[in-house]
């Protein structure tokens, strides 16, 4: 199994829609939990940080759970500048060990 | 400069040459990370440097050797590289030991012929 997976996507929706992506994770002792972004040919950037209670920014909002050991992102009211590519990230529990999931494709068409 | 910078930002090569990366973080980080990003692969990392401390993925080759004079300078070395080698090499900082994010830089896009 895979440290970190994700829907494999490409997920196509229209302006305005709501899209959820999923990742799991394998190691229960991960500690830290991130979603990227990374438009194409360029560097991933911290969309955002994923909490134990959960939390919202804006448009999109995280969520953890531990037990199940998932994480998703929901993205309300897309917009076109939204598609890229959606990243997961899991820090390993032992300091810098990061580990990114595959990314999960998304085009807003407009 | 703000953030984190890499030069080159793309760098052709033969196979028999020897060339640097070079990174550089303004951000006071004290890990900075480098990570290969091959097509259609996840980020594989290939080495951190934490604390003054190196930690090496095991499965990165030999004709890659990196090097951290200080906490905001990384540098990888590349020597009879193969063409698969070809990729976007990412050099990444955050603040150690706490696992906070990291800051990406923009990446040399590397074509080994």
């Amino acid at each position: 199994r895979k440290e970190v997976e994700q829907d494999p996507g490409p997920f196509n929706v229209p302006e305005g829609a709501t899209v959820a992506f999923n990742c799991t994770y394998s190691n229960s002792a991960s500690q830290s939990f991130f979603w990227y972004r990374q438009d194409c040919r360029k560097e991933p950037k911290l969309l955002m940080s994923v909490y134990s209670s959960g939390n919202e920014d804006g448009r999109f909002t995280a969520q953890l759970n531990r037990a199940s050991q998932y994480i998703s992102l929901l993205i309300r009211d897309s917009k076109l500048s939204d598609s890229a590519t959606y990243l997961c990230v899991v820090n390993i529990g032992e300091g810098q060990n990061f580990v990114f999931g595959p990314g999960t494709r998304l085009s807003v068409l407009p | 400069e703000t953030g984190v910078t890499q030069t080159p930002r793309h760098l052709v090569m033969g196979m028999t040459n020897k060339k640097s990366l070079k990174c550089e973080q303004h951000l006071g980080h004290n890990a900075m990370y480098w990570y290969k990003q091959s097509a259609k692969k996840p980020l594989e990392l290939m080495f951190v440097y934490s604390l003054e401390e190196r930690v090496e993925n095991n499965s990165v080759p030999s004709r890659f050797s990196p090097e951290c004079p200080n906490s905001s300078h990384l540098f990888l070395h590349l020597h009879t590289l193969q063409p698969e080698d070809s990729a976007l090499y990412l050099c990444a900082s955050s603040q150690a030991p706490y696992g906070l994010e990291q800051f990406f830089g923009p990446g040399t896009r590397l074509t080994v012929l």
